[in-house]
């Protein structure tokens, strides 16, 4: 079974330029989120979407970030325009989401993003 | 307000010894818990949960204890080998419920080197 894609896999750009990041969950998977994750913290969740409707967005900074999922497949993620302070690990996870609680979560190998 | 808490950012442990990571949470409402372990440049992999309605779970040479009324979690990993070395996440779920949305709250991690 093929895990979580994500690309690309680094991506530095200059502050108040755009990024975007994209994610392939496994398939099957309703639920995906949007994790970022600064050095030394934990991830820290963005956005999760359930199929291609946002469940929870409230840790979005929505003045500059913004996520899509249409057809409730893949996923984009962008930035616009980048901040230093947004320099981070993006990671991607999905699960199954066809019930309630406890569901595990698998991970994308993330896009480490640096901001100049 | 960090809700999720591993105050621990490293632990050493010689091989075959027993490692315990500790995890503590704020939130008493939080109803299952999960422990994630990363590798450099890896996203998280899914180790182990537990229910609330469990004080303890087994898998293989990973058990995690959880004390509710502490609210404090813990997992052990016994021997441990070289390979265990990485850093571990303990995280912490809210059920939203009616829109099986799911909030996940990652603690800042322990970074777990197993000396041979």
């Amino acid at each position: 079974e093929a895990g979580v894609a994500q690309s690309p896999r680094y991506k530095i750009i200059e502050k108040r330029q755009s990024v975007a990041f994209w994610c392939n969950p496994i398939s099957g998977h309703a639920t995906l989120y949007w994790y970022q994750q600064i050095l030394g913290q934990g991830p820290k969740l963005l956005i999760q979407f359930q199929n291609n409707g946002v469940v929870d967005d409230s840790q979005l900074p929505k003045d500059r970030f913004s996520a899509e999922r249409l057809k409730g497949v893949d996923s984009t993620l962008k930035i616009q325009p980048a901040k230093l302070e947004d320099s981070a690990v993006y990671l991607c996870a999905s699960s199954l989401g066809n019930r309630v609680g406890g569901e595990t979560q698998y991970f994308g190998p993330g896009t480490r993003l640096l901001v100049l | 307000d960090q809700q999720v808490k591993q105050n621990s950012p490293s632990l050493s442990v010689q091989e075959g010894r027993i490692s315990i990571l500790n995890c503590d949470y704020t939130n008493s409402m939080f109803d299952y818990f999960l422990w994630y372990k990363k590798y450099p440049a890896e996203g998280p992999t899914f180790l182990i949960s537990i229910s609330s309605i469990k004080d303890k779970n087994e898998d293989g040479r990973f058990t995690v204890f959880l004390n509710k009324s502490a609210k404090h979690l813990s997992l052990h990993i016994v021997p441990s080998q070289p390979g265990d070395s990485a850093v571990y996440f303990c995280a912490a779920l809210l059920l939203e419920g009616y829109n099986y949305g799911q909030n996940f709250v990652f603690g800042p991690g322990t970074r777990l080197s197993v000396l041979p």
